[in-house]
């Protein structure tokens, strides 16, 4: 079971704004940076969004991070149907010594 | 291109071992820490542990899950990673991806860490 933890859906309309939170601790999302990840269905995982905010060459700007304390948010921007995936936030915790995803938010596009 | 091929899965009986291998390319293998995350089916994705670079003495981290049952290793010379997985359970059926970490600290203290490049996987049915 993970101590980070995810709403387990979100959905949204083409188009629309939606947000994911990500709810951790003081051991990992808090003072550590937070990842994110995309695994579109029967794909690996891909690096949406790293050091909290920044998204690698390739990502398209309607994907944004944000974090404040021990939360973080994804949001995605014009909504759309190729974004239909599961997304992941995951942060080094100092505790565990170890790496832990979140527990993962499927969005769906309807 | 930057890739990483995975291979050794299969199946296998519980208390059995296995070796999975991941092959690099179009990087500098020996530059980066390398990290195994695995998913069971049907959930969340689970990071297995991890390796750091030469530089870094080559030490291995590992999830409770696992600790003691697995070991990561690598060969910088053939620029591969390895996990070498003991005493199999039902529950560690999944499909074993390696990644890329990329790590370090921001103004000494936040420390950031993440996986940019990731294997299709290999997966491992334990039964």
């Amino acid at each position: 079971q993970s101590v980070v933890t995810q709403p387990p859906s979100v959905s949204g309309t083409p188009g629309q704004r939606v947000t994911i939170s990500c709810s951790g601790s003081t051991s990992n999302v808090d003072p550590n940076t937070v990842a994110w990840y995309q695994q579109l269905p029967g794909t690996a995982p891909k690096l949406l969004i790293h050091r909290n905010d920044q998204r690698p060459s390739g990502v398209p700007e309607r994907f944004s991070g944000s974090k404040s304390g021990t939360s973080a948010s994804l949001a995605i921007s014009g909504l759309q149907s190729e974004d239909e995936a599961d997304y992941y936030c995951a942060a080094w915790d100092d505790s565990l010594i170890g790496y832990v995803f979140g527990t993962g938010t499927k969005v769906t596009v309807l | 291109e930057v890739q990483l091929v995975e291979s050794g899965g299969g199946l296998v009986q519980p208390g059995g071992s296995l070796r999975l291998s991941c092959a690099a390319s179009g990087f500098t293998f020996s530059d980066h820490y390398m990290d195994w995350v695995r998913q069971a089916p049907g959930k969340g994705l689970e990071w297995v542990g991890r390796t750091r670079n030469k530089a870094n003495s080559d030490t291995t981290e590992y999830a409770a899950s696992v600790k003691g049952r697995f070991f990561i290793s690598r060969d910088d010379s053939k620029d591969s990673l390895f996990l070498h997985m003991n005493s199999l359970k039902t529950e560690d059926t999944a499909v074993y991806y390696c990644a890329r970490v990329v790590s370090g600290y921001i103004l000494g203290t936040a420390y950031y860490y993440y996986m940019d490049v990731w294997g299709k996987g290999t997966t491992v049915t334990v039964s």
